[in-house]
């Protein structure tokens, strides 16, 4: 059974460079979901997709923040003229079909560190 | 909008112990979810346990129990007989149950550490 796998698990990248993270969801699942973690901070919801459609967006998610689901399998997380304060873990999840959805099953994260 | 909060930043408790994680929250909302996660040290954050708001039944999971009290909006994680594997951080999350909502609220967190 492979789990949610995020790409890379590191980036260290100079403030204003663009980044761009990659989330592999479980098989089957067609909801996902990002979340940001800074330190001593629990997860920040940023944004959910059902299949390829995004469905909600927290206000946390800035212009400089796009995410794509292209054809409701892996999503990508792309970040803009990068600031010191977008350094966090940056945690991608999946859950199933069924209609509650209780459980996300969550990747290991991407560490960003911007300098 | 939700707030959740747990107020012990870090605990501790002897091997085979029990111990109780703190939570409470802030909704408006009747019908919603409230889950606990652990996070391990640099592993994935798991579902431990979770409780769905019209149930007055607390829930159980093996070794895991709440203490519910939606009145009072508490919601607290009991771990009996401690194990050296429920070191971790341990965070309260909350969800609305509406159509459509499935983004989780989480709290700051309580950092466990279980003493041989």
């Amino acid at each position: 059974d492979t789990g949610v796998s995020q790409d890379p698990r590191h980036k260290i990248t100079k403030r204003g460079q663009n980044v761009t993270f990659r989330c592999d969801p479980i098989s089957e699942h067609n909801r996902l979901y990002w979340y940001r973690q800074t330190l001593g901070q629990g997860p920040e919801f940023l944004t959910y997709f059902q299949n390829e459609a995004q469905l909600e967006k927290s206000r946390l998610l800035s212009d400089r923040f796009s995410a794509e689901r292209p054809k409701g399998s892996f999503s990508t997380l792309e970040i803009q003229r990068t600031e010191q304060g977008d350094s966090a873990m940056y945690l991608c999840a999946s859950s199933p079909r069924d209609r509650e959805a209780y459980e996300q099953y969550f990747g290991p994260g991407t560490r960003l560190t911007v300098t | 909008a939700q707030t959740v909060t747990q107020s012990q930043p870090e605990m501790s408790v002897q091997e085979a112990e029990t111990v109780t994680l703190s939570c409470t929250y802030d909704t408006s909302e009747n019908n919603y979810y409230l889950f606990w996660y652990k996070q391990p040290p640099s592993r994935q954050m798991i579902l431990v346990i979770r409780q769905e708001a019209y149930k007055q039944q607390n829930a159980t999971e093996n070794r895991f129990s709440v203490n519910f009290q939606k009145a009072a909006k508490s919601f607290s994680l009991k771990i009996s007989d401690s194990q050296l594997g429920d070191t971790a951080m341990y965070f309260c999350a909350f969800r609305y149950s509406g159509a459509g909502s499935y983004q989780l609220t989480f709290g700051k967190g309580t950092k466990l550490s279980v003493i041989p």
